[in-house]
């Protein structure tokens, strides 16, 4: 499977700030995605990165708060903007792509908004 | 009714006990299941995944999957302390199949008592 890092490993943000992540990838992948888990949830998809295109958002999530970019097939971005203390959750990247139509995560981004 | 069903647990067995995990989704046209371990402050780990009714052994895992029941299970046997973590179960349904976009059930606590 790929190795995947994602920067920052955790942050701690004040309200109204914006934060970037970063999803890398050490091998060409089809399909990257960016999840949210909040304390004691679950996973849940924000979108799906596309390359050369727009990203593809999940119903309750809008590109104006979640900004991606996937400038190629190996990197992509998660913004979180104007953020919020309900904004503090593990943002985490995945990848999928050959014939087992398999997702392996990122280790996560663990962001606590004040 | 959520589409991807977990007991939350904990479910507690003692070392060397078969652990027995349960899944059941909504949606009848689903294709493919994977099985995830999550241990606390960590990202999702792929154990298995499991597209054809039956059984599929890997090691201690073996997941089990019934169609028509619309229930997929994974069973781990000789449980050791080290199998505590939170099992995450994901489904592709029929609606998103070739997208590679997955449901999460919440996961279940798993506790292997030494």
């Amino acid at each position: 499977s790929a190795v995947i890092s994602q920067k920052p490993s955790r942050d701690i943000c004040q309200r109204g700030t914006s934060l970037t992540i970063q999803c890398q990838v050490d091998s060409q992948v089809t399909m990257m995605f960016w999840y949210r888990q909040q304390p004691g949830q679950s996973l849940t998809l924000i979108a799906t990165a596309n390359q050369g295109s727009e990203a593809t958002y999940e119903s309750g999530f809008v590109i104006d708060k979640f900004p991606i970019s996937r400038p190629n097939l190996t990197f992509s971005t998660l913004t979180v903007s104007n953020m919020s203390p309900e904004d503090s959750s593990i943002y985490l990247c995945s990848v999928a792509g050959g014939t087992d139509n398999e997702q392996f995560f990122g280790p996560g981004t663990r962001l606590t908004v004040l | 009714q959520k589409e991807v069903e977990q007991n939350s647990g904990p479910l507690s067995v003692p070392e060397g006990a078969i652990a027995s995990l349960n899944c059941t989704y909504s949606d009848r046209g689903s294709q493919s299941f994977f099985w995830y371990r999550q241990y606390s402050g960590k990202s999702p780990e792929l154990i298995m995944s499991i597209y054809s009714n039956g059984d599929k052994e890997d090691g201690r895992f073996t997941a089990q999957l019934n169609k028509a029941s619309q229930y997929v299970s994974l069973l781990i046997r000789d449980s050791q302390p080290s199998d505590s973590a939170t099992y995450l179960c994901a489904v592709n349904p029929s609606t998103t199949s070739g997208t590679y976009k997955y449901i999460f059930g919440t996961g279940t606590r798993l506790k292997v008592l030494a």
